[in-house]
């Protein structure tokens, strides 16, 4: 089994839909994190969670929430889709060292139409 | 704040000759430098990291890394290239000190045969 699992894995939703993106790791580690990918512009930090009281912005947090339910558990959601969310969407998680590499769920491609 | 540049988009090579992938990096503090790979439908998976260590970094599947501090440059490299490398690549840059990672906008690798 995978050590960081998102689910969805596709969705199709239509503008103005609610939808959730939900996460969960077993690597048993406390920092995780929501980003995008869109082409040519790498991946980009939407929010980040250090633990489950603890929960903050990224560079491109407008138009998303995110809740952290358990230390395991990460979702992501977007309130009312509009198509330039049309993305994938990784969650990754890490350890607590400073400078330390994250490890990263297989994505979700998200289309809003 | 640090940044990532990789210097190309695209490259092309045949199959058993190497590769190169360029990237600089701007960081106001000690960082710690990431290659991740990505091939299609999949997640990013580590490649390998320097971490104020040796500078010559070796990670799996062959590729090393050389971090070069006066050049402020990270280049991924391969002697031989396998069909399995087609994939994209992205250099990550964060500092010791911290846990943002900041991507590339990514290389895309393409084998011939």
């Amino acid at each position: 089994d995978a050590d960081v699992t998102q689910t969805p894995r596709n969705r199709i939703t239509k503008t103005g839909k609610r939808i959730m993106l939900e996460c969960s790791q077993t690597k048993g580690h406390d920092r995780m994190y929501w980003y995008r990918q869109d082409p040519g512009l790498g991946l980009r930090l939407i929010y980040y969670s250090f633990d489950v009281k603890d929960i903050n912005k990224g560079e491109i947090s407008d138009g998303y929430s995110v809740s952290r339910q358990a230390q395991a558990k990460f979702s992501l959601s977007l309130e009312s889709a509009i198509p330039n969310q049309t993305a994938l969407y990784f969650c990754a998680t890490s350890d607590n060292r400073v400078g330390t590499e994250a490890f990263f769920g297989q994505g979700t491609r998200l289309t809003v139409v | 704040a640090q940044s990532v540049t990789q210097l190309d988009s695209h490259v092309s090579v045949s199959e058993g000759t190497p590769v190169l992938l360029r990237c600089n990096y701007s960081s106001s503090y000690s960082p710690s430098l990431f290659w991740y790979v990505q091939h299609p439908n999949k997640g990013l998976q580590l490649l390998l990291k320097y971490t104020s260590a040796a500078t010559l970094v070796k990670g799996i599947n062959g590729f090393e890394a050389e971090f070069k501090k006066s050049e402020t440059s990270f280049h991924l490299t391969k002697p031989s290239a396998h069909m399995s490398d087609a994939a994209e690549y992205f250099c990550v840059v964060t500092r010791l000190d911290d846990y943002k990672l900041s991507f590339g906008a990514g290389t895309t690798v393409t084998v011939r045969a």
